[in-house]
């Protein structure tokens, strides 16, 4: 079993839709829970950091944290083309030096 | 200026050659990473600086070899490469070992 899973996709949506993404992990020691996004040619940036359980929002972003579940997911609102790119979950524990396990990455397609 | 700068920014090898890729952060970060991101596979780490020290060495053939002269440069030096080394190279940096990356566009290597 790998310890992070995530669907690949590709998701291709409408523009204005809601989307969501989402990532299961089996480690329960993980604490840190980032999002980063990946355009085409380009290298992943950082779009959410979270610790922990919880939400986390940030303008069409909404990041969810449940641990007990060990379940994450990303939530964008009004979605436009300028989304459609990768999206990658990453998480980490204490102590693990900065060792992120990335899941495999979604690919999103926004359609105007 | 980008964050985190790699160079070039693509790469034809055969398999006998030797060369190596470049990597600067501007950001004042203490750590330093090589990932490699093959086609529908998460990234995986390669090699973990902190403080100009390796910390990590993630099983890694030894016909990849990294240097860090100083907390903003890290190299990854290549030779003898397989087909199979085609990947896209990222060099990512942090503030620390747990703080979340902060990643270059990456190195597209093909390997003839």
């Amino acid at each position: 079993q790998k310890e992070v899973e995530q669907d690949p996709g590709p998701l291709s949506v409408p523009e204005g839709a809601i989307v969501s993404l989402n990532c299961t992990y089996s480690n329960s020691a993980f604490q840190y829970f980032m999002w980063y996004r990946q355009y085409s040619r380009k290298g992943p940036e950082l779009l959410m950091y979270t610790y922990s359980s919880g939400n986390k929002e940030d303008g069409r972003f909404t990041a969810q944290v449940d641990k007990s579940s060990k379940y994450i997911s990303l939530f964008i609102r009004d979605s436009q083309p300028s989304d459609s790119a990768t999206y990658l979950c990453a998480m980490s524990g204490p102590g693990q030096g900065g060792k992120l396990i990335f899941g495999q990455g979604t690919e999103l397609s926004v359609k105007p | 200026e980008t964050g985190v700068t790699q160079t070039p920014r693509h790469l034809v090898m055969g398999m006998t050659n030797k060369k190596s890729l470049k990597c600067e952060q501007h950001l004042g970060h203490n750590a330093m990473y090589w990932y490699k991101q093959s086609a529908k596979k998460p990234l995986e780490l390669m090699f973990v600086y902190s403080l100009e020290e390796r910390v990590e060495n993630n099983s890694v053939p030894s016909r990849f070899s990294p240097e860090c002269p100083n907390s903003s440069h890290l190299f990854l030096h290549l030779h003898t490469l397989q087909p199979e080394d085609s990947a896209l190279y990222l060099c990512a940096s942090s503030q620390e070992e747990d703080s979340p990356l902060h990643f270059g566009n990456g190195t597209r290597l093909t390997v003839t």
